[in-house]
């Protein structure tokens, strides 16, 4: 059964930094394309971050870009997602998800909870 | 402002059939790019429930279908039931973005009356 649990959510101060992990388990991690997905409280879904299944390539929204890094580590069937110089405006669930070709994500992870504020 | 517009809400009793557009333009959908859409049950992640415009992942029941013509794309839902209701969202990619053009709808609330 494939399950993706992420980790490393909570509050933190705007400026301050947080570290997501995501562990994968249930499928061969390191064939998989990975992305972050998150979704500000009662709003719709934004696309964050994706990592091709050997972590060569990444791609960052343009809302993150400079300050989020996306990585992996094949090995530990692990992803993370290093969050620096966090905004109010990062609040969110965060969730871990699985791409299929680059195309559409068949498995997502239950989320973890990032709150920014002072 | 998604790059791809949804009604905020629809509705139907339930054994009603409902329909829900996703709106793009000529650099995503009207371009071609395969459409995806997916359910997210109340206080739940989102579930893949369409894939490549018309396909359905085991276990999702025929009740579901989605389509497309043109720069839209829609999602039906026959035979309503109760559990049906929740927020749907559909995905796509755009050409003339930056990253990895990966775009959402803003999402349609389904209430079941």
């Amino acid at each position: 059964e494939v399950q993706l649990v992420e980790s490393g959510g909570g509050l933190v101060q705007p400026g301050g930094s947080l570290r997501l992990s995501c562990a994968a388990s249930g499928f061969t991690f390191s064939s998989y394309e990975m992305n972050w997905v998150r979704q500000a409280p009662g709003k719709g879904l934004e696309w964050v971050s994706y990592i091709y299944s050997g972590g060569t390539t990444t791609y960052y929204a343009d809302s993150v870009k400079g300050r989020f890094t996306i990585s992996r580590d094949n090995a530990k069937n692990s992803l993370y997602l290093q969050m620096n110089s966090l905004r109010v405006e990062d609040t969110a669930v965060y969730f871990c998800v699985r791409d299929i070709s680059g195309s559409y994500f068949d498995f997502w992870g239950q989320g973890a909870l990032v709150t920014v504020s002072s | 402002q998604s790059v791809l517009t949804q009604p905020p809400s629809v509705s139907g009793a339930p054994g009603q059939r409902v329909t829900m557009s996703c709106t793009g333009s000529s650099s995503n959908i009207g371009a071609g790019y395969e459409v995806h859409w997916y359910q997210q049950l109340p206080g739940k992640a989102p579930k893949l429930l369409i894939y490549r415009n018309n396909n359905r992942p085991s276990g999702v029941p025929d009740r579901f279908s989605g389509s497309n013509s043109g720069t839209s794309a829609s999602l039906a839902i026959t035979g309503l039931q109760a559990d049906d209701e929740a927020d749907y969202y559909c995905q796509s990619y755009d050409n003339s973005l930056s990253g990895s053009g990966v775009i959402f709808g803003g999402g349609t609330k389904l209430t079941v009356l």
